[in-house]
């Protein structure tokens, strides 16, 4: 099956620095890849929906500034947390699907998500 | 806005009990429903589907059918497997420009023990 992998795993930064999460496709093209958060005991909410070689596409309320998202081959999203802050520490999980744009009805697949923990 | 509530967890069963997770949503239009798993230190994965009222999706001895007059889609499987202790997510993706966006309930985590 279509596998995503992400990297780090896991992630432990002081307040005011900025860190990178990397979303790879290992075995097939991914044309758009979505970025999710994660509270604690709560469900997942889509950040961002991102296409090769365009800009993100961002859900209401999220500060596009603050979460950078570049998707800049078929295999490859980054999301950086710009001057992260202790109010930013969450589970960060990306997705990926081989269909076409923002409206594509293929299957989403997952990566095993990124903790952040900002000190 | 959609929505997809479900049951809180932990749920614990004994080996080959009867488990039911409840899973119930709210959305306009015709949405297609999901059941997710996540093991250990995995991503989430795609368990079974459904896109119509009265569909019923089956994987892995696992089954939920789609009910629109009641707006559920309960997960049931007959007999549990420690194999199966995960965390179980149920899925809404809406109709219309809501369609590229799955929305998903606060997850289920499932002990089962030996």
């Amino acid at each position: 099956g279509a596998v995503v992998s992400q990297h780090p795993s896991w992630v432990i930064c002081k307040s005011g620095t900025s860190v990178k999460i990397e979303c790879r496709s290992l075995d097939f093209q991914a044309t758009t890849m979505f970025w999710y958060r994660q509270f604690p005991k709560q469900s997942l909410m889509l950040m961002a929906t991102s296409n090769e070689g365009s800009k993100a596409t961002y859900e209401q309320g999220v500060e596009k500034d603050k979460f950078l998202i570049n998707h800049a081959s078929l295999t490859l999203s980054t999301l950086t947390v710009t001057s992260a802050h202790p109010e930013d520490s969450s589970f960060y999980i990306c997705s990926a699907t081989f269909g076409g744009g923002r409206t594509s009805y293929n299957e989403q697949f997952f990566g095993p998500g990124t903790r952040l923990t900002v000190l | 806005g959609d929505s997809v509530t479900q049951m809180e967890g932990p749920v614990t069963l004994s080996e080959e009990a009867f488990l039911t997770i409840n899973c119930t949503y709210t959305a306009t239009g015709y949405p297609s429903l999901f059941w997710y798993v996540q093991y250990p230190g995995e991503g989430l994965q795609l368990l079974l589907k459904a896109t119509k009222a009265d569909d019923k999706g089956s994987n892995k001895g696992f089954e939920a059918t789609y009910r629109k007059e009641t707006t559920s889609f309960h997960l049931e499987k007959g007999s549990v497997q420690v194999s199966d202790s995960a965390v179980y997510f149920c899925a809404l993706r809406g109709s219309g420009d809501s369609s590229y966006k799955l929305i998903f309930g606060s997850g289920t985590r499932l002990l089962v023990r030996p």
